[in-house]
């Protein structure tokens, strides 16, 4: 068990380019957290599976963003036609069930 | 609606003396809470959580936490602060359904030599 692993650590785009990242969960942790966080802010809920249902999505999960969680174990987070406003760190947890999330190091995307 | 404020931006402490980061939560139903740190760049590092049970619960680097109900707070705590303790903090209350936890705004604690 290596604990939650996000890549990449770091991403810079141009804006409207799309990108995707990973998130491999802690293998027996049946569910899966996405969470936004921007400067000076806590993080912000994004969306969460379990398994590879995904149950849940934020108001802030635009139409340009989806998450898979196609086999119930790794997860990907799209942005697509990116904004300078979606420049964030994106943070990936998991639990195994109600147990508090242990999260990943975050991918960093800047959006140029 | 479920919210948690953490209602000082930042809090300085000299090395040595006890330290408090202030959390408030608001939850229907018995809270799952919890405390997490950040270092720089990096994602959260949990540090305690409370479910059931005692209201004073222990956690990891020496750190823990009152649950007080009554005033519906939940305080981080350390008897002797380290200066490598400087990082943010957040609080947080869980979800009572998903399990997402939503944040307060975090503390940024400054410990100084």
């Amino acid at each position: 068990d290596t604990g939650v692993s996000q890549n990449p650590r770091h991403k810079i785009t141009k804006r409207g380019q799309n990108v995707t990242f990973r998130c491999d969960p802690i293998s027996e942790h049946n569910r899966l957290y996405w969470y936004r966080q921007t400067l000076g802010q806590g993080p912000e809920f994004l969306t969460y599976f379990q398994n590879e249902a995904q149950l849940e999505k934020s108001r802030l999960l635009s139409d340009r963003f989806s998450a898979e969680r196609p086999k119930g174990s790794f997860s990907t987070l799209e942005i697509q036609r990116t904004e300078q406003g979606d420049s964030a760190m994106y943070l990936c947890a998991s639990s195994l069930n109600r147990q508090g999330n242990t999260f990943g190091s975050g991918t960093r995307l800047t959006v140029v | 609606a479920q919210s948690v404020a953490q209602p000082e931006d930042q809090v300085n402490v000299a090395e040595g003396n006890p330290l408090t980061v202030k959390c408030t939560y608001s939850v229907s139903g018995n809270p799952y809470l919890f405390w997490y740190v950040q270092y720089p760049n990096r994602g959260l590092q949990f540090l305690l959580k409370y479910i059931t049970g005692d209201n004073l619960v222990k956690g990891s680097y020496g750190f823990e936490a009152e649950f007080n109900k009554s005033q519906t707070s939940f305080h981080l705590k350390k008897p002797s602060a380290l200066v490598s303790d400087s990082a943010l903090y957040f609080c947080a209350v869980e979800n009572n359904q998903g399990g997402k936890l939503i944040f307060g705004q975090g503390t940024e604690l400054s410990v100084k030599p």
